[in-house]
């Protein structure tokens, strides 16, 4: 089955700085890729998405790159904001099969003011 | 987007009681549910696949009589942790794949205590 390492566990930056968390994925079948902001004691939250069909989509600060021969995916975040403070998730699926998402360890980011 | 509601959002619950949590699709119908389960400072572990009308799929290793799913209607999906231990205490997620929007939608989450 499939299985998502997710890298760095922890990251901390400075407000304004840029933060990079790195996925990568072991099924050749998985074509989707969310990204998830979850904050403490609530469920997770879709911040970027992307499909296999495309390399690197943007949504104001956030953007997320995807490299499917590497089986690897990206997550920057531009001009940090304390507000952006919380774990952040990423997860792989097959959206045209069994729709589960795989997710992988997570990663806590701290954005110092 | 879709909106997805859990209750309880807490429970507390002897050891060897059974708890129930209801995932509900709030302003659209959802064939497909899912159900995980979070440990502290942990991902999230997929438990099983909730389909309306049919069983529901479990992954491997979750035992499929100590949490019972149903999902008799497509605006409902139960979970309910039988005989609960204390090693159950978790944080129990839901989502539903809403087709429209090629995305799952996620709870709020159930905080689970067994004592």
């Amino acid at each position: 089955g499939e299985n998502v390492e997710q890298h760095p566990s922890t990251l901390s930056v400075q407000e304004g700085d840029s933060a990079v968390i790195k996925c990568t994925y072991s099924d050749s079948a998985s074509n989707y890729f969310p990204w998830y902001k979850q904050e403490l004691g609530k469920g997770p939250q879709l911040i970027i998405d992307i499909r296999s069909n495309v390399g690197e989509k943007k949504d104001q600060r956030i953007a997320v790159t995807l490299n499917k021969t590497a089986k690897h995916f990206s997550l920057h975040i531009t001009e940090t904001q304390p507000e952006d403070s919380a774990v952040y998730f990423c997860a792989a699926s097959q959206m045209d099969s069994s729709y589960k998402l795989i997710f992988g360890s997570g990663t806590r980011l701290l954005v110092r003011p | 987007g879709a909106v997805v509601s859990q209750h309880p959002s807490r429970v507390i619950c002897k050891s060897g009681t059974s708890v129930k949590i209801e995932c509900r699709s709030l302003d659209f119908q959802a064939t497909t549910m899912f159900w995980y389960r979070q440990f502290p400072k942990q991902s999230l572990m997929l438990m099983a696949t909730s389909n309306e009308g049919s069983k529901a799929t479990y992954e491997q290793g979750v035992e499929k009589d100590k949490f019972l799913i149903n999902h008799a209607s497509l605006t409902l999906s139960t979970l309910t942790v039988t005989s609960a231990h204390p090693e159950d205490s978790s944080f129990y997620i839901c989502s539903a794949w809403v087709p429209w929007y090629n995305e799952q939608f996620f709870g709020p989450g159930t905080r689970l205590t067994v004592l």
